[in-house]
């Protein structure tokens, strides 16, 4: 098992472009979510999954989109880079967000300019 | 106000020291997770608890929901226990978590 997959590690952006943060995982976990984590502030949700098909907004997800076409994949992306966007950024799964283990990617990265 | 809150902020201990790191939470929860972020920046699951106590290895945590307090504990605290320790709320009015800002603790020898 890979368990949590994220990419790219690191990123650095122009303000105004786009990028895609790939996160995937092989436990057929059903949650997924994305995370930021600023110095000082601790992680914050920007979006959810509770299954395919199936997204949810959480507490910042103002300029991120994402979607859940598969089970295993839950790509972020930004549409219009801004530097308030530069953070490092998490992918965590979970079987059901309130039964089991949660698992985290090892982060991205992302210095925008 | 941050609905979670996390004491203290930075903990420094000797080596052998017991360790408690304490977590509230404003709002009512269905379950509450304990992470190790690692300087390297990953982050592992330690516990997830919604009542009682849990126990693995040296690292005991507990949870009294309705007094909306956690606790981690590190029994004979060694210096690669040195790393950043989260709590995070599951919401009880959704499918989301609400992260303390952590308590950074260094152990030294």
């Amino acid at each position: 098992n890979a368990g949590v997959t994220q990419t790219p590690k690191f990123q650095v952006l122009k303000t105004g472009q786009s990028m895609t943060l790939q996160c995937a995982q092989d436990m057929n976990h059903e949650y997924m979510s994305w995370y930021r984590q600023d110095p000082g502030m601790g992680l914050r949700l920007i979006h959810y999954s509770v299954g395919a098909g199936i997204t949810d907004q959480g507490e910042v997800p103002n300029g991120y989109n994402v979607s859940r076409s598969t089970t295993e994949d839950f790509p972020l992306r930004l549409l219009s880079a801004a530097p308030s966007q530069t953070s490092v950024y998490f992918c965590a799964s979970s079987p059901l967000i309130w039964a089991g283990e949660l698992f985290f990617g090892e982060g991205s990265r992302l210095t925008v300019l | 106000k941050n609905e979670v809150e996390q004491s203290p902020q930075n903990l420094t201990a000797q080596e052998g020291e017991f360790i408690t790191i304490n977590c509230s939470y404003s709002v009512g929860i269905s379950a509450l997770h304990w992470l190790q972020q690692h300087p390297g920046g990953g982050i592992v699951s330690l516990f997830m608890l919604s009542s009682g106590k849990k126990k693995h290895g040296r690292l005991i945590a507990t949870i009294n929901i309705q007094e909306k307090h956690s606790s981690l504990h590190i029994t004979a605290s060694h210096p690669r226990d040195s790393a950043v320790y989260i709590c995070a709320a599951i919401m009880e009015y959704g499918n989301i978590l609400v992260f303390g800002a952590g308590t950074i603790l260094r152990v030294k020898s």
